[in-house]
């Protein structure tokens, strides 16, 4: 049984196209967070949402929108994508109460811009 | 802001023998989790070891512990007993302790296994 999972595990486009990344955890988890891994293998929190909710936006721009349909799911939408967007896309999940928890990660997306 | 640094981008060792990732770390919290991460090649973020600090005692897990030193915000990972498959990049990380925070990473250590 997968905890997280990210759908598509690669994903190659061009500039300017619209893209999506799914991610769904069956942990019953309320927490959820996008985080990006850049080339030099840098990971850094883009979003969190807690129950649906957007708690977290660490000055991302705007061509990217999350959306949490409900509290097993986490997508990202990345609008009229650019070169710089190229990185490996990580969802993550914890419960809320406490932060002893570890986070759990999906095998994450990577991205290739063109 | 909280900070987290991993002064040692690459470090390699034999195969049995042992070798310490360093971390550092930047908080004005007094109660906070930290954390070590694994990411072998297939890029999987595997939790290795975690502590939290309120704990005077390090953690430990099978061949793999921690150097906790609190008043100097060191974090260090020891590797007992290296195994081919330890062979990864490791991130220190840490988060504060208050409700569902994110995690702040350090840069990373890439670890070599020589057989």
């Amino acid at each position: 049984d997968t905890a997280v999972s990210q759908t598509p595990k690669y994903l190659v486009t061009q500039m300017g196209n619209d893209k999506s990344i799914k991610c769904e955890q069956n942990l019953g988890h309320d927490t959820m967070y996008w985080y990006k891994q850049d080339s030099k293998k840098f990971l850094k929190i883009m979003f969190s949402y807690n129950n649906k909710e957007l708690i977290i936006n660490e000055t991302v721009p705007n061509r990217f929108s999350p959306k949490s349909p409900d509290k097993a799911h986490l997508n990202l939408h990345i609008n009229s994508l650019e070169l710089g967007d190229s990185a490996v896309y990580f969802c993550a999940s914890s419960p809320y109460r406490t932060s002893l928890y570890e986070q759990y990660f999906g095998p994450g997306t990577r991205l290739t811009v063109t | 802001a909280q900070t987290v640094t991993q002064s040692q981008p690459e470090m390699s060792v034999q195969e049995a023998e042992t070798v310490t990732l360093s971390c550092t770390y930047d908080t004005s919290e007094s109660d906070y989790y930290l954390f070590w991460y694994k990411q072998p090649p297939s890029r999987q973020m595997i939790l290795v070891i975690r502590q939290e600090a309120y704990k005077q005692q390090n953690a430990t897990e099978n061949r793999f512990s921690v150097n906790f030193q609190k008043a100097a915000k060191s974090f260090s990972l020891k590797i007992s007993d290296s195994q081919l498959g330890d062979a990864a990049m490791y991130f220190c990380a840490y988060r504060t302790d208050s409700g569902n925070t994110p995690l702040v990473f350090g840069k990373g250590t890439r670890l070599s296994v020589i057989a």
